[in-house]
Parts: structure tokens; sequence; C-alpha cells
């Protein structure tokens, strides 16, 4: 049972533009949600995180949306750069959810130059 | 060390042999996961470790699975009789706490081929 779902598996955007990918949970007790960039041949690095209690959260070019009634999340990146080139897993977790990160399965964004 | 470390980073084994993955957490951090990932999936996760508390092993897919954590840092997780369905990579991650306010860290992984 998948509980956080990554319904793209991949994302091509222009080197400057915004890319927008997207997560939906089915679990209304996560209350922390993260998204990890990974590179080939390295593990996953922490990128952004946001709490239950705010909508959004920044840093620097990249935002995290939180929508709690659709359950949905969504990380823009604006402006893309070819760097930015990577996987990224969202992911949820709770203090009444159980002893893990619950991962979606990734969503591989290209920035073309 | 300043992050997590993994080895092997990769292991290739003949099936039916046994394999060990040693994990070693950033200091300090009492929480330790480890996940896998196969080919075209998303992370899986094993089994968590916090403090001195009974490790949760819900996710650990057979009995051929096992994992310790010894003196509250490194641990080890074990393959017995590896099948070629066990090939993905298998990574390791520390966190301060479980709280819902901690991010964890990730190792680099070690990449399994079983043949």
């Amino acid at each position: 049972d998948q509980q956080v779902k990554q319904n793209s598996p991949s994302l091509s955007v222009q080197e400057g533009r915004i890319s927008i990918l997207n997560c939906d949970y089915t679990n209304s007790m996560f209350d922390y949600f993260l998204w990890y960039k990974k590179y080939p041949a390295e593990g996953p690095t922490f990128l952004i995180s946001i709490s239950s209690i705010k909508d959004k959260n920044e840093d620097g070019r990249f935002t995290v949306f939180l929508n709690k009634s659709a359950k949905h999340l969504s990380l823009h990146i604006v402006p893309s750069q070819p760097g930015d080139s990577a996987v990224y897993f969202c992911a949820a977790s709770g203090r009444n959810t159980g002893n893990q990160f619950y991962f979606g399965t990734g969503t591989s964004l290209t920035v073309i130059p | 060390g300043a992050g997590v470390s993994q080895s092997p980073s990769n292991k290739v084994t003949e099936k039916g042999k046994d394999v060990e993955l040693r994990c070693d957490p950033i200091s300090g951090h009492t929480a330790l996961y480890w996940y896998r990932q196969s080919l075209g999936q998303g992370l899986e996760f094993l089994i968590y470790f916090q403090g001195n508390s009974a490790p949760d092993k819900s996710g650990l897919p057979s009995d051929r699975f096992s994992a310790e954590r010894t003196g509250g840092s490194v641990s080890t997780l074990t393959i017995q009789r590896t099948q070629q369905e066990d090939s993905a990579v298998y990574l390791c991650a520390s966190s301060l706490d479980l709280t819902g306010s901690t991010e964890a860290f990730f190792g680099q992984g070690t990449r399994l081929t079983v043949v």
C-alpha cells in the first residue's frame, strides 16, 4: 500500500523555467514532509522540508507547498538549472505513523540547457 | 565522520551466499534506518533502530534478512542465502530521532548484485 505517491516518473524542463514536482499522500496522520534529491550512484540528500502547521516553506530557489485538505504537496524549483537534473523523492513521517519515513517512487527531473 | 558511511560500496555475490552490509551513522544520531531501492522502484523500508528500544523489523522481506546495531552506533544488515531478487541498492540513514520533525541523512548506499 503506497502511502506516498509520485505519479509522474519523469519531467523535462528548459533551463531557467520553473520545475514543479508533485506528491500525494493518503495518511492524514503525516505531519512532516520532506523532499530528497538523488544523483546516480549516490544516496539521497535532504533538500527541504515542511511541517503540517505550515503551507509553504522557501529556501532559495526551492519552495515546498503543502495542501493538507487535498493531501498534496509540491516542490517548485525556479529558475531551474542543469545541475538540478536528478531524481526527486517525496517523503512523509508522523509521530503516530510508525517508525519510518514513507517515500514516493521518485520523479526524474531533466533540465535542458 | 561528518556523514553516514556505508561499506562496501559495491558487492557482487553468488546466489546462496551470505552477505553483510555495514553502516556507520552520524555520531550522536539515535535513530538508524535501512532502506533498499530496487531497479526502477522507490525506497523500501526494511528496519528501524531507535536508541535501546527493540527494532522495528516490519519491513524485512523474509527471515533471510536480519540486522543488528551494536552499542547504539554501527549497524550490520545480513542477508543469508542471497537470491537474485535481493539485488538492489541498500541505503542506510540516521537521524537525531523520530519526532516527526527531523530529517534523515543517507549514506551513499551499497549496490548488491546477486549472480
